[in-house]
């Protein structure tokens, strides 16, 4: 079975500055998808960041851009200039292959910023 | 843009009740599923329902049952609630996992607390 590991439970970043969180996962399979989803305090979940286990290329979406380790099985979420609406729970997620439905998630980092 | 709600954000029920959480999406997604969010446990998948009357237990289906009469409305049932299931229910609903970009809708959550 696949599983997903965020192995920081909080994070703090000043703001303006960079911070980066971290994901592993465990999978057999050569072909799957990971996501970063941000779930604000009392909002809705939402997708931040996709990536697609054949690109070697890292997804980029504006400040947030990953790091995409293959090998390692590592999947890590950078925030440049953080601000004070990044606050919030981020979870990284595994999807199986192309056929694949259900998301695997990992235990959540809580991201605190300072002013 | 894609809507799911979920019928209550907060709910106090008592030991032994029905209690009844439902979610509808309005962009005619294929899938839909329920989650149960804990703290340092992540998301955890309940139930997830591929078709009207279709349904696949996820993870910890014990105590749980749903229900998909409408491909637009899908219900998740605690037959008798227990104080264990008492927990943040998120809904989420997505088109077929052969979607180049698979995505996963999330609801506000309903926070129910068994007493």
């Amino acid at each position: 079975a696949q599983t997903v590991t965020q192995s920081q439970p909080e994070m703090s970043v000043q703001e303006a500055e960079t911070v980066t969180l971290s994901c592993t996962y465990d999978t057999s399979e050569s072909d799957y998808y990971l996501f970063w989803y941000k779930q604000p305090p009392s909002r809705q979940m939402i997708l931040v960041i996709r990536q697609e286990a054949y690109k070697q290329q890292n997804a980029t979406e504006n400040r947030f851009s990953v790091n995409f380790q293959k090998a390692a099985k590592s999947f890590s979420l950078k925030i440049s200039d953080s601000q004070l609406g990044d606050a919030a729970m981020y979870f990284c997620a595994y999807k199986a292959g192309e056929y694949g439905n259900k998301l695997v998630f990992g235990a959540g980092t809580i991201l605190r910023v300072k002013s | 843009d894609v809507k799911v709600t979920q019928s209550s954000r907060y709910l106090v029920k008592r030991t032994g009740e029905k209690v009844f959480l439902e979610c509808v999406q309005d962009m005619d997604h294929e899938n839909m599923f329920w989650y149960r969010q804990d703290p340092g446990l992540g998301l955890r998948l309940i139930y997830f329902s591929y078709d009207v009357k279709m349904k696949e237990k996820g993870d910890i289906p014990e105590g749980y049952s749903v229900s998909r009469e409408k491909k637009e409305r899908f219900s998740l049932i605690l037959e008798s609630a227990s104080t264990n299931q008492t927990s943040m229910y998120l809904c989420a609903s997505s088109l077929g996992g052969s979607d180049p970009h698979y995505e996963q809708y999330f609801g506000p959550g309903t926070r129910l607390t068994v007493t």
